[in-house]
Formats: structure tokens, C-alpha cells, sequence
């Protein structure tokens, strides 16, 4: 079955305790992204990948970091956790960037920081 | 940023179709319309897009107006398994794979 995987799907933690959220995808897409869903924010963008060792920065990148070594994982690292990153957290994937792209999004990963 | 305006909340009967509208009057001519859903916390799922043209597939369809400044996803017999977040959203045809934002959409709730 084509999907998107993430883990945990809870979380929670301290602050300042370094975590890790993994995203895997089965569909060999080329994109993949982060994005955080807060009430009244709607869905913001945190970092993408358009390929392998290829990142960028998306819309509230600040505290977040991520890696792509291999082209199914992209995972998700937070070095100094705060409570403002406490937040519902989707990694979505997508074939490519340019033409009609269904972003398929993973089941999301509810992280509290105390 | 992908700037529309949806109302808040609407309701429907089991069965009937459920129209749901949404307006981006800033929208270029190069951007889809897109349109996703998100049931519960799950990660939200694509429905259906369109440029011009008005679009039907599986789940849904889609009217877009001539000067494009507004569109209707319509579910034609929704069932309860609809009941759901609808977002509506513009990207650019060159960068649709990349990043997508959404507002707080309609939550549609299908009545028995």
C-alpha cells in the first residue's frame, strides 16, 4: 500500500531533550516536506526536500532541523526542544514539483514539550 | 501565501449534496485550485484540483468560475464519512508539488 509513515505518533517530552519524528515514504517520490498545523496558524511549512542531500528552508524553519541520506526517509530533528514547538506535525511526499502533485500526507505526529 | 476565504462551519443531510465554497480572488493564472480534506487530526487528503475548467472524479467535483476568482467543491450524495475539514488553496502550476498552505477551512458535518 502506497503511504507515508511517521513515528512517534505521540510525543511527549521536556524541554531541551534533543527527539527525533522519522518519515518514510514507499512511493519513490522525489519530494518531501514537514509542515506543522496550529489552531488559527492553519498549515505551515517547516523544511522540504526536493531530492536526495537537497534541502530547503520553508516558511518557520527556526529551531527544526532534517536530513535526506536516502530518498524514502526524511526525518525530522529538534536539537533544543521549547514549548512553542508543541504542535501536530505532518510529513507529506510528493511525486515531483512541477505539474499536477497530490502531496500525500502521513498520519501526523502529535508533539507536547513541557 | 495562498490567500481564501472559506466559511467556518456547514452542515448537510446524509445523502444530499453537500456545496462548499471558497474564495481566492488573488489567485494568478498560472495556479491550481486544490482542493484537501482532513477527517479528525488525520493528515489531510487530496480530493480534487482544477485550473480552468470545471473537474469531476470519484470523490468530488469541482465548478471554478470563469474569472476564477472563486470555486465550489460539491460532494454529490455525502455520506457521514464526509464530515471533515475542507481546505481550499492555490499553488503554481511550475512549484504544485512543493509547499501547500492552508487556512482553517470548513468543517463540514453530515447529519443522519
Amino acid at each position: 500500500e502506497a503511504q507515508v509513515t511517521q513515528n512517534p505518533r505521540y510525543l511527549i517530552t521536556v524541554t531541551g531533550k534533543k527527539l527525533t519524528v522519522t518519515c518514510s515514504q514507499n512511493m519513490n517520490h522525489e519530494y518531501m516536506s514537514w509542515y506543522r498545523q496550529d489552531p488559527g496558524l492553519g498549515l505551515r511549512q517547516i523544511y522540504y526536500s526536493m531530492n536526495v542531500e537537497v534541502t530547503d528552508k520553508g516558511d518557520v524553519p527556526e529551531g527544526y532541523k532534517v536530513s535526506r541520506k536516502e530518498k524514502r526517509n526524511f526525518p525530522l530533528i529538534l536539537e533544543s526542544p521549547s514549548p512553542n514547538q508543541t504542535s501536530l506535525y505532518f510529513c507529506a511526499s510528493s511525486l515531483s514539483l512541477a505539474g499536477f502533485n497530490e502531496q500525500f500526507f502521513g498520519p501526523g505526529t502529535r508533539l507536547t514539550v513541557l | 501565501d495562498a490567500k481564501t476565504t472559506q466559511p467556518p462551519s456547514m452542515d448537510c443531510a446524509e445523502g444530499r449534496a453537500a456545496n462548499l465554497p471558497c474564495n481566492h480572488s488573488t489567485i494568478s493564472g498560472n495556479e491550481y485550485v486544490y482542493w484537501y480534506r482532513q477527517i479528525h487530526s488525520q493528515g489531510p487528503q487530496y480530493i480534487i484540483h482544477g485550473l480552468k475548467n470545471n473537474e469531476t472524479n470519484e470523490m468530488a467535483s469541482l465548478i471554478i468560475t470563469e474569472d476564477r476568482k472563486s470555486s465550489t467543491l460539491i460532494l454529490p450524495h455525502a455520506t457521514l464519512r464526509d464530515t471533515a475539514v475542507y481546505y481550499c488553496t492555490y499553488v503554481a502550476v511550475e512549484t504544485s508539488g512543493s509547499r501547500l498552505t492552508f487556512g482553517e477551512g470548513t468543517q463540514l458535518t453530515v447529519n443522519p
